[in-house]
């Protein structure tokens, strides 16, 4: 079992309805949550981070975390065809080294529907 | 914004070769990871460092070498290339203390 799980997808939804993003992960000291899209052949770009229980929203994009459940979502609202890509859910746990390396889950594809 | 600078975008070598990838954090990120994607894959952490030490290590094979200089600027050397080596290779940056990392544009390894 991956440390970080997110359902590879496709998540197929029509343009200008909500995309729902979910990921969970195993290490109960994780400390902070990235979301990152990426399209093909492409790296990945920082959407999203979060780091307390709760929601943080960001023009179209609305992170969640609850951290009792092990569990990250990102929502986009208004999905538009360029949001098509895929979405990788990024975690850390910080350690003694100072530096936070990511933990990624294997991403969730989306398309949006024109 | 000034972002992370790779060299070369595109690589091809042969089986046995190697390589030498190098990357160029954000002005003021003093912390470099870097990481491999195989096809269809997710990123998967090689090594960091932080102010010109290695402070992590992943799944990076005996085979890779990798340090930071005194501008910050890291190299990752690549040798006795293996045809399953052949990734795209990322290099991200943050500042220390920041949790956030941003990533470079990759270079792509091809090894025949």
């Amino acid at each position: 079992q991956k440390e970080v799980e997110q359902n590879s997808g496709p998540l197929s939804v029509p343009e200008g309805a909500i995309a729902s993003l979910n990921c969970t992960y195993s290490d109960r000291v994780s400390q902070s949550f990235f979301w990152y899209r990426q399209y093909s052949g492409k790296s990945p770009e920082l959407i999203m981070s979060i780091y307390s229980n709760g929601d943080k929203e960001d023009g179209r994009f609305t992170a969640q975390l609850n951290k009792a459940s092990q569990y990250v979502s990102l929502l986009i609202r208004d999905s538009q065809p360029s949001d098509s890509a895929t979405y990788l859910c990024a975690v850390n746990k910080g350690d003694t080294s100072g530096t936070y390396k990511y933990i990624f889950g294997t991403g969730t594809r989306l398309k949006v529907l024109a | 914004a000034a972002g992370v600078i790779q060299s070369p975008r595109h690589l091809i070598k042969e089986k046995r070769e190697t390589a030498t990838l190098k990357c160029y954090p954000i002005p003021r990120h003093d912390t470099v990871y870097w990481y491999q994607q195989g096809p269809g894959q997710d990123p998967q952490f090689l090594i960091s460092f932080y102010e010109k030490m290695q402070s992590d290590k992943g799944s990076i094979p005996d085979r890779f070498s990798a340090q930071q200089f005194s501008d910050y600027h890291s190299e990752l050397n690549m040798s006795s290339l293996e045809l399953g080596d052949s990734a795209l290779y990322f290099c991200a940056s943050s500042f220390q203390g920041r949790y956030e990392q941003y990533f470079g544009p990759g270079t792509r390894l091809t090894v025949t």
